[in-house]
């Protein structure tokens, strides 16, 4: 059973730059949810996506988007790259059932993210 | 809104002994509580989960946590550590979709 992927593991950008995150849920979960690690800190909450929509969103500004696909596989995209945006992002994957998350939710590995 | 608290930024035990990790969280109904472990460089493994019922969780590796009510504490215990559970880890709350985490404790385990 394959757990929450994420690619690529590593990314170098510069300041300006925009970048695509990527990120497949564990088998049977139809929903994903993104954190911010920044370095030393707890893991931010981002966004989170259930039916190709956004349904709840953390307090992050609007270069932060996301977007959910029918295979329930998800894309963080950050535009406009500033030196605070390196951290290492985290997806997670959930079921809901219902119309409710049942809150547990499994992790990926992260993608490291470095903006030079 | 909902908040959690690590008091504990760095623990260091000798291996064998027994751990406990302090976790304090701020929310108006009962929440529900995770922990979350972190190898360096690594993403989030689940220890553990409390919904409802029983207080005392059991989760993976040996490590148990106790839901307080009164004292709005969640904290989580192992009877002898081991030197691989040397981690950061992380406390968290999800009254609704979002987890909301502490600023986590390391763990050291030393020889």
């Amino acid at each position: 059973d394959a757990g929450v992927t994420q690619s690529p593991t590593h990314l170098i950008k510069t300041r300006g730059q925009q970048v695509t995150l990527r990120c497949s849920p564990k088998s049977g979960h139809d929903t994903v949810s993104w954190y911010q690690q920044a370095l030393g800190q707890g893991p931010q909450f981002i966004f989170q996506y259930y039916e190709e929509e956004e349904r709840q969103r953390g307090n992050f500004p609007d270069r932060f988007s996301g977007h959910q696909f029918p295979n329930y596989s998800s894309e963080l995209n950050v535009n406009a790259l500033l030196l605070g945006d390196s951290a290492l992002y985290l997806c997670a994957s959930s079921y809901t059932t219902g119309g409710l998350s049942t809150d547990t939710q499994y992790f990926g590995p992260g993608t490291r993210l470095t903006v030079l | 809104a909902q908040s959690v608290t690590q008091p504990d930024i760095h623990i260091t035990v000798s291996e064998g002994a027994s751990l406990e990790l302090r976790c304090n969280y701020s929310y108006g109904a009962t929440p529900y509580l995770f922990w979350y472990v972190q190898s360096p460089g690594q993403g989030l493994q689940l220890l553990l989960k409390y919904f409802s019922g029983d207080t005392l969780v059991q989760g993976i590796k040996g490590f148990e946590a106790e839901f307080k009510r009164s004292q709005s504490s969640f904290n989580l215990r192992k009877p002898s550590v081991h030197w691989s559970d040397a981690a950061e880890y992380f406390c968290a709350v999800a009254p609704q979709r979002a987890l909301t985490f502490g600023s986590g404790t390391r763990l050291q385990v030393q020889p």
